[in-house]
This record gives structure tokens, sequence and C-alpha cells, in this order.
């Protein structure tokens, strides 16, 4: 299994462009999230996912898209590229179980994304 | 709404030195807590979790007790290594919130020998 894979593995962007992160799972999990992280901020979710089909804002989802077409894909789209977005991109997957909720998430190794 | 504190960094300690990473929350609910480990340039890798009160996670030494009554959940190793330099995230779901984990803001642990 390679797990949760991320590419690219870094990315430099102008302001404007844009651009979409790239996030896979192999392990049938229903649930896939984003995030970013900043210096002393922790993580923040951007964008999640209970299943192919649907998708959910979280904490920060302002200038990011995502879709859930397939189970294994989780692509984040930056719409228009601002200095902000300047981070370290985390995805993540976990399998449901029941009652709601997930187990344990896996993340990938991380996008670091500088918009200059 | 829920919220994760732990207690801010850098700690820098001597090899085999005692650990303590405090952590507290705020849930709604009954939630889950997990203890994430950061190492340089890597992604987060889960190093232990509780699911419910008094529950005791364990992992490579590391451990830390699901505490009701403190809203606590304080990482500890006996003896620490070089190799434990890393960045530790406490972190809470929250079945009832929903899904999404919410994580403190890290503590780096810098051990030297």
């Amino acid at each position: 299994n390679a797990g949760v894979t991320q590419t690219p593995k870094f990315q430099v962007l102008k302001t404007g462009q844009s651009m979409t992160l790239q996030c896979a799972q192999d392990m049938n999990h229903e649930y896939m999230s984003w995030y970013r992280q900043d210096p002393g901020m922790g993580l923040r979710l951007i964008h999640y996912s209970v299943g192919a089909g649907i998708t959910d804002q979280g904490e920060v989802p302002n200038g990011y898209n995502v879709s859930r077409s397939t189970t294994e894909d989780f692509p984040l789209r930056l719409l228009s590229a601002a200095p902000s977005q300047t981070s370290v991109y985390f995805c993540a997957s976990a399998a449901s179980v029941a009652g709601g909720g997930t187990d344990t998430q896996y993340f990938g190794p991380g996008t670091r994304l500088t918009v200059l | 709404g829920n919220s994760v504190t732990q207690m801010e960094g850098p700690v820098t300690l001597s090899e085999e030195a005692f650990l303590t990473i405090n952590c507290t929350y705020t849930a709604t609910g009954y939630p889950s807590l997990f203890w994430y480990v950061q190492y340089p340039g890597e992604g987060l890798q889960l190093l232990l979790k509780a699911t419910k009160a008094d529950d005791k996670g364990s992992n490579k030494g590391f451990e830390a007790t699901y505490r009701k009554e403190t809203t606590s959940f304080h990482l500890e190793k006996g003896s620490v290594q070089v190799s434990d330099s890393a960045v530790y995230f406490c972190a809470l779901s929250d079945y009832q919130a929903g899904t999404a984990l919410i994580f403190g803001k890290g503590t780096t642990l810098s051990v030297s020998s």
C-alpha cells in the first residue's frame, strides 16, 4: 500500500495563478480531508469529504475548491493564488466507523506551496 | 465549540530526561483524543490515541491518559532519545460535532545528547 500520496512536493506560484494539488489514497477510505499548516497555527481544516460526491467546508475554505468524483482521489484547487495561501498542505484519509465519525486519520507527506 | 490547547514550546531536554507535554481540551460531546508526531520534513503520524475516559494510549514508550474530570490528555515519556526530536500535536475528534480532527498548535521537542 502506498497509503496517502500527494503531488507535487513543492510548488511556486505567482499571484493570480491557479493550480491543483493532487491527493490519492489506496486504502478505500471514505473520509478525506485537506489541512494547511502555518507556523504557530497548528493544522487548520480547509475542506473535507465523507464519500464520493460529498464535500463540505472546514475552518478556512475561502480561495479553495474541492471535488470528490472517486473514492481514491480528492484534489484541492486554488482558484487565484494569493501570498496568504503560502503554506504546507496536508491531505488525510480515514475509514468511517459505525455510529458516525472516523477511525485514525492517515496523512500524506505534504505539499509546500509558495505564492509570490 | 471544540478546541485543543497544548503547552507552548520549544521544549529542550537532554537525552534520558522525563518528558511531559500538556494538552487540555474543550468539547461538547465525547471526543476521541490523539497525539500525532511530525518529524522534520515529513507528514503527521499517529503516535497514540484514546477513545473514552480513563483509556491510556501508549506507543514507543510514550503514554497519555484520557482524563475527563480534568479534560486533559498529557503526553509523557520516561526517557527521551535524540530521535524523539519532532513536533507533537494533540488533537480531538468529536463524532457528534463532525468527523474533522481539531489540532492544537503543536509543541516542538528538541533532545540533545
